[in-house]
């Protein structure tokens, strides 16, 4: 079955860190771009950032509103991605959701997605 | 930046057909994808290239483009059908963007 799990969500306090994993199965991990996805609480989706398959370079972009506090990397050996989040902000409270990008360049594999809170 | 218009809520009598659009800023457009997003779920693919059904999506689902706009149609609309829906393409720069999404309901 192909699958998608993200784990490491939870509470955190603003300017504080959080690593959030997406470990795949049932798949050729390694051949996929991989992204992350927010959702904010009651608000439309916004895409965070892609890292490329290794084969591609294993390169990464982002959006804006990230760009410079979060990082993506990949683990191919483990099936698993990362959004490692630096300097959180309240804004930065949503359900993340990883998604590898398929035929077409679609988003066609999703994770459940973990929730990240970022209070005080 | 690069921005995506949808209309905040379509509404349809079961039967009917919906139509949600998605208008892009500016040229050039890429490839659009569509994504259904019921209540507590993950999104799910339901259109990709404009046009494209991935395998297992109803044929009543169905995508078009003209210029700036593409949009999704759903023909016999079921209630299972309600859901959120999204656009999405790339910016020049190559990174992904999402419409605001569409509210569609069932009457």
């Amino acid at each position: 079955e192909v699958q998608l799990v993200e784990s490491g969500g939870g509470l955190v306090q603003p300017g504080r860190s959080l690593r959030l994993s997406c470990t795949a199965s049932g798949f050729t991990f390694g051949d996929y771009p991989m992204n992350w996805v927010r959702q904010a609480p009651g608000k439309g989706l916004e895409w965070v950032g892609l890292i490329r398959s290794t084969p591609y370079g294993g390169t990464t972009e982002y959006a804006a509103s990230v760009k410079g506090r979060f990082t993506i990397s990949r683990d191919d050996s483990k099936s698993i991605a990362y959004l490692q989040m630096n300097s959180l902000k309240t804004e930065d409270t949503a359900v993340y959701y990883c998604s590898g990008t398929g035929e077409g360049d679609a988003f066609d594999i999703w994770g459940q997605g973990t929730m990240v809170t970022v209070s005080s | 930046s690069y921005e995506l218009t949808q209309p905040p809520s379509v509404s349809v009598s079961p039967g009917q057909t919906a139509r949600i659009t998605c208008s892009a800023d500016a040229l050039p457009k890429q490839y659009a994808y569509w994504y259904q997003q019921r209540p507590g779920q993950a999104p799910v693919l339901v259109i990709y290239k404009d046009t494209e059904r991935p395998s297992g999506i109803p044929e009543r689902f169905s995508g078009s483009s003209s210029g700036t706009t593409v949009t999704l149609t759903i023909s016999g609309v079921q209630a299972e059908d309600e859901a959120d829906y999204y656009c999405q393409s790339a910016d020049s720069s190559g990174t992904w963007v999402f419409g605001g999404g569409t509210k569609l309901t069932v009457l």
